[in-house]
Order: structure tokens, then C-alpha cells, then sequence
């Protein structure tokens, strides 16, 4: 079973509309992390949580929100989605180390 | 080569031969980075990392060089193979002291290995 898990994997809404993308971690680490990935532009970090009641602003967190719910729970939310929303959405966890072990991916398409 | 903060670029490569990618990064208090591989339809994978009081650090076909005088990092892939073929990034990683520390990204470099 994977150690990271997304979901859903792929979801097309409406502007408008509000989304939450689920991410679950078997890792057992404290930091959890959500960025999306857009073509040219590589990995951005919207929100990042170091526990359960840590939760930070990343680089591009204007239209999102986070929840963590559990520390194998960090759920990413858009309030009222908007087409430039259109993205690839990673999840990613660390412990202590540095190195940060990422999900599959959810592909979201805002019509 | 790859900057944090350009295009992507391509690098095309013999089956057999080595691979060479680059990453030029911007802030001179990073003290951390990672390189990930990325295949298509699938999350970052880490290759291999290093840290700022080291040069060179050898994986299993894989070599990471830092050069922190001109803040350059590059991934050297032995013997490529076509399972090699994906988007590499390399990531920096300021530790601002406070406990608390963000990856950058770079935009990537698509590798490509011809058969």
C-alpha cells in the first residue's frame, strides 16, 4: 500500500464550486505539506502543517485553506474555485528529516 | 541546466551513456537539497540529497555534486537506462533557525533517453 494517498485522483468542478482534496500519510510523520504543480513552473507550496495544531501559509496560499484533522490528515480546500486553480495537487509528508515523500497527485480541472 | 525560476529543459541521452543535470540555485543560506525524479502521471520521487558541508555524495548510479562557491548542484546518472527517463528537480532548503523550513523547487529538466 502506498505510504501517501490522495484523494480523489482526478476531479473536474465549476467555478465556483467548493473542492476538498483528501491526503492520508501511513508514515507516521508530523509535517505534512500541500503544493500544486503547474507546467513550466514547477512545485509551489500553498499550506504546510509541522503538527497537528501547526499550520503555515506557504509561498501561494491565497484561495486555499487546510484542515488537519489527524496527523495522517491534511485536507486542502477551495473555498469557491476559479479556473487558474487548474492544477496538479501533491501532498507530501516529512518527519524530522528533510526529505519529503510525496503523493500521486490529484489532477484538478476548474471549468 | 535548471535554475530555480526557469523554462523547462530538455536533456536527450544515449542509452549506456551518463547523464548530466543542473541546477543553479539563488540563496546562499540553503543548507539543504534534494534532487526528485518525476515520471509521468506520478508523484516526486527522491533520488538522493545533500547537505551544505559537503562536496559530492554517491548513490547507486547516481552522484550529487555541490559547489557552493557558485551555488551550482548538479546530478550526474551513470549508465542511463530508459527507466531514467522523467523530470528531474533539484529542491534547496533554507533552515531559518526558527524551526521552521520550506523546500523550493526548481522548474525541472525533463531527461529523455533514446534507445
Amino acid at each position: 500500500d502506498a505510504d501517501v494517498t490522495q484523494t480523489p485522483r482526478n476531479r473536474i468542478t465549476k467555478t465556483g464550486k467548493r473542492i476538498m482534496l483528501e491526503c492520508s500519510q501511513t508514515k507516521g510523520h508530523d509535517r505534512m505539506y500541500w503544493y500544486r504543480q503547474d507546467p513550466g513552473l514547477g512545485l509551489r507550496l500553498i499550506y504546510y502543517s509541522f503538527d497537528v495544531k501547526d499550520i503555515n501559509k506557504g509561498e501561494i496560499s491565497d484561495g486555499y485553506s487546510v484542515s488537519r484533522q489527524a496527523q495522517a490528515k491534511f485536507s486542502l480546500s477551495l473555498e469557491s474555485a476559479i479556473p487558474n486553480q487548474t492544477a496538479l495537487y501533491f501532498c507530501a509528508t516529512s518527519d524530522l528529516e528533510d526529505e519529503q515523500y510525496f503523493g500521486p497527485g490529484t489532477r484538478l480541472t476548474v471549468t | 541546466g535548471e535554475s530555480v525560476g526557469l523554462h523547462l529543459p530538455t536533456l536527450s541521452v544515449q542509452e549506456g551513456d551518463n547523464s548530466i543535470i543542473n541546477c543553479a540555485y539563488s540563496n546562499s543560506a540553503s543548507d539543504y537539497f534534494i534532487w526528485y525524479k518525476q515520471e509521468s502521471g506520478k508523484g516526486p520521487q527522491f533520488i538522493i540529497d545533500i547537505r551544505s558541508n559537503m562536496d559530492k555524495r554517491q548513490g547507486q548510479r547516481v552522484t550529487v555534486l555541490l559547489n557552493k562557491t557558485v551555488k551550482h548542484l548538479s546530478l550526474q546518472i551513470a549508465a542511463t537506462q530508459p527507466g531514467d527517463s522523467a523530470v528531474y528537480f533539484c529542491a534547496e532548503n533554507m533552515n531559518s533557525g526558527a524551526g521552521s523550513y520550506q523546500l523550493t523547487f526548481g522548474k525541472g529538466t525533463k531527461l529523455s533517453v533514446i534507445p
